[in-house]
């Protein structure tokens, strides 16, 4: 069946050094893939979404890919800050369902 | 409202007392999805509804938890006999047909943390 595998956390970085969390998929066909962010005391939120091959995610500065060949969708962004340190799920749709990947805990030091 | 609500956010309880738990969805979305999660763990799918019908229900650990939904809103989620391996914090989320596999996105609640003692 369709599955998810995410990098596994926490992952500690200082402010403004270069952020990469692995995602990996399988699905039959081209599911739309997802990162999804969990801030400290907040609920989960969709941080950013690709439809098809090749497409790109943006947003608050996160960029993923979705990158067929290789079956993944890499979020990475280009300068962190202390206000990023969160939980990231990466999750593929599947019908009515979202598969979720385990989650990375991020730690952003000042 | 303007999000998914969800209550208590907090349940302390003892082992073998029965729970509620409640979410209300955005107003208009169909789609209604219980998970649960565990410290330091993803995401563990429970139930799924289409209106106030489960197709999916197929996450639910055992007899003893059981959802309902009425009116295509509110939905409760019941454990019964709690037992400590029940502590967890229980998300609920709605969108608006069901269908992130079409780049739907999801909308979550804060959660419900719940320690069975």
């Amino acid at each position: 069946g369709d599955s998810v595998t995410q990098m596994e956390g926490p992952v500690t970085l200082s402010e403004e050094a270069f952020l990469t969390i692995n995602c990996t998929y399988t699905a039959t066909g081209y599911p739309s893939l997802f990162w999804y962010v969990q801030y400290p005391g907040e609920g989960l939120q969709l941080l950013l979404k690709a439809t098809k091959a090749d497409d790109k995610g943006s947003n608050k500065g996160f960029e993923a890919t979705y990158r067929k060949e290789t079956t993944s969708f890499h979020l990475e962004k280009g300068s962190v800050q202390v206000s990023d340190s969160a939980v990231y799920f990466c999750a593929l749709g599947s019908n009515y369902q979202l598969i979720w990947g385990a989650g990375t805990k991020l730690i952003i030091k000042p | 409202g303007a999000g998914v609500s969800q209550s208590p956010s907090n349940k302390v309880t003892e082992k073998g007392k029965d729970v509620e738990l409640r979410c209300d969805p955005i107003s208009g979305h169909t789609a209604l999805y219980w998970y649960r999660q565990s410290l330091g763990q993803g995401l563990e799918f429970l139930i799924y509804f289409q209106g106030n019908s489960a197709p999916d229900k197929s996450g639910l650990p055992s007899d003893r938890f059981s959802a309902e939904r009425t009116g295509g809103s509110v939905s409760t989620l019941t454990i019964q006999r709690t037992q400590q391996e029940d502590s967890a914090v229980y998300l609920c989320a709605s969108s608006y047909q069901g269908s992130p596999a079409t780049n739907e996105k999801l909308f979550f609640g804060s959660g419900t943390q719940l320690s069975v003692l």
